[in-house]
């Protein structure tokens, strides 16, 4: 079974970056996309962007100039990097595994399984 | 914005069906996945494809599509089942990204 574990730092002041690290423990780690989620207090859920095995990245076009998602599979680790924060950008933000399938007839899927613990990231002065 | 709309709230009594709807152009070409979320959890993935379920996900959970929506029904709604419900699929561009819809605070009376 599958396990993401996240950690990082929890606390920033704003114009610094954020870095979080996800790991995966008991699978494989090609053929799906590592993705970062956040979820602003109260609010619902933010997609960040996603990376593969081989290092193909997308990002939401609202962060694309900040972040910067990386991938170390000596490790089966992936990172996030979201620079410049602001107040805004405090969130609980969750690593996942995103799966697809690609159907040549019908429709296609896209699911997040497992998420990590997830780790609020607090910006303030 | 989300391209995924879902309405914000649902109640349902229990013991009954509840269905939750999200909407979006990008459900033409996609399945939805569900996920459930309680307070202080992450969420967690109760549909995806057409209508599968991860193991341990009560089979009281299904999930249907037609034309642009989609939706996750509830039959038999029990207490544990109160939480919020997003759906999610990638977006409409055709560039690979991903999207959310808001949520729907799901209610057990």
């Amino acid at each position: 079974q599958v396990q993401l574990q996240q950690w990082g730092a929890g606390l920033l002041k704003p114009s610094e970056t954020l870095s979080l690290t996800c790991a995966v423990y008991g699978g494989s780690f090609s053929g799906y996309y590592w993705s970062w989620i956040r979820q602003p207090p109260g609010k619902g859920l933010e997609w960040i962007g996603e990376i593969n095995h081989s290092g193909s990245t997308n990002y939401n076009p609202s962060l694309k100039s900040r972040v910067t998602i990386s991938v170390d599979t000596s490790k089966n680790q992936f990172s996030l990097k979201l620079s410049s924060v602001t107040a805004a950008d405090t969130a609980v933000y969750y690593c996942a595994r995103a799966e697809e399938y690609s159907s040549s007839h019908g429709r296609h899927a896209y699911w997040f399984d497992p998420w990590g613990q997830g780790t609020l990231v607090t910006v303030s002065s | 914005s989300s391209e995924l709309t879902q309405d914000p709230a649902v109640s349902v009594a229990l013991g009954q069906t509840v269905r939750i709807t999200c909407q979006g152009d990008s459900l033409r070409s996609y399945y939805a996945s569900w996920y459930q979320q309680k307070p202080g959890q992450a969420p967690v993935l109760v549909i995806y494809g057409k209508n599968n379920r991860p193991s341990g996900i009560p089979d009281r959970f299904s999930g249907s599509s037609s034309g642009n929506t989609a939706s996750l029904t509830i039959t038999g709604a029990q207490a544990e089942d109160e939480a919020d419900y997003y759906c999610n699929s990638r977006d409409s561009s055709g560039n690979h990204l991903g999207v959310f819809g808001g949520g729907t605070k799901l209610t057990v009376l």
